[in-house]
């Protein structure tokens, strides 16, 4: 079936340094693929969205490009902030609606 | 914009009770779902709903139950809560479409502990 496998973590950086959180899947078909961040205490937020291949997402300076040669949709953003603290979770949905997450991967951005 | 309430945030229970999660959400989607969240796991589906009366299991149904009467709402039951039910509860919902699939839009989740 359809699954998600993202980077472990924690993943611990300084402000203002380069993320990366790297995200690959299994899908049928062509599933739309999605980034969510969850901050503490708090549900998911949808971060951002790719319906089709070579689509970039982007949202707060974060990025991330359906690359389906690959089956990758990596999560980057240029220069992050102690707010970006939160944990992170790539997904896919298929053709029912549904959605398959990967574990999360927590960051920690340190001043 | 799309506010899914959980009807809890924080909650104790004892093993053996039956336990009601409440879910609400205020834009007519037709998808609803729940999740448990466990360290390490991810999300993982428990139940889901595409209309109103109508339930499908996902990926971990034991031990639980759901109900759909009215199309806003979405309850979890624990028939007969365990310990190893002590997890976050996350409902979600969404929107059918034709075209390309929706996100799901979450509540703040419920933190239940079983004792």
């Amino acid at each position: 079936g359809d699954s998600v496998t993202q980077m472990e973590g924690p993943v611990t950086l300084s402000e203002e340094a380069f993320l990366t959180i790297n995200c690959t899947y299994t899908a049928t078909g062509y599933p739309s693929l999605f980034w969510y961040v969850q901050y503490p205490g708090e549900g998911l937020q949808l971060l951002l969205k790719a319906t089709k291949a070579d689509d970039k997402g982007s949202n707060k300076g974060f990025e991330a490009t359906y690359r389906k040669e690959t089956t990758s949709f990596h999560l980057e953003k240029g220069s992050v902030q102690v707010s970006d603290s939160a944990v992170y979770f790539c997904a896919l949905s298929g053709n029912n609606n549904d959605m398959r997450f990967g574990a999360g991967t927590r960051l920690t951005v340190k001043p | 914009d799309v506010k899914v309430t959980q009807s809890s945030r924080y909650l104790v229970k004892r093993t053996g009770e039956k336990v009601f999660l409440e879910c609400v959400q205020d834009m007519d989607h037709e998808n609803m779902f729940w999740y448990r969240q466990d360290p390490g796991l991810g999300l993982r589906l428990i139940y889901f709903s595409y209309d109103v009366k109508m339930k499908e299991k996902g990926d971990i149904p034991e031990g639980y139950s759901v109900s759909r009467e009215k199309k806003e709402r979405f309850s979890l039951i624990l028939e007969s809560a365990s310990t190893n039910q002590t997890s976050m509860y996350l409902c979600a919902s969404s929107k059918t479409t034709g075209t390309a699939n929706q996100p799901q839009h979450f509540g703040d989740g419920t933190r239940l502990s079983i004792l």
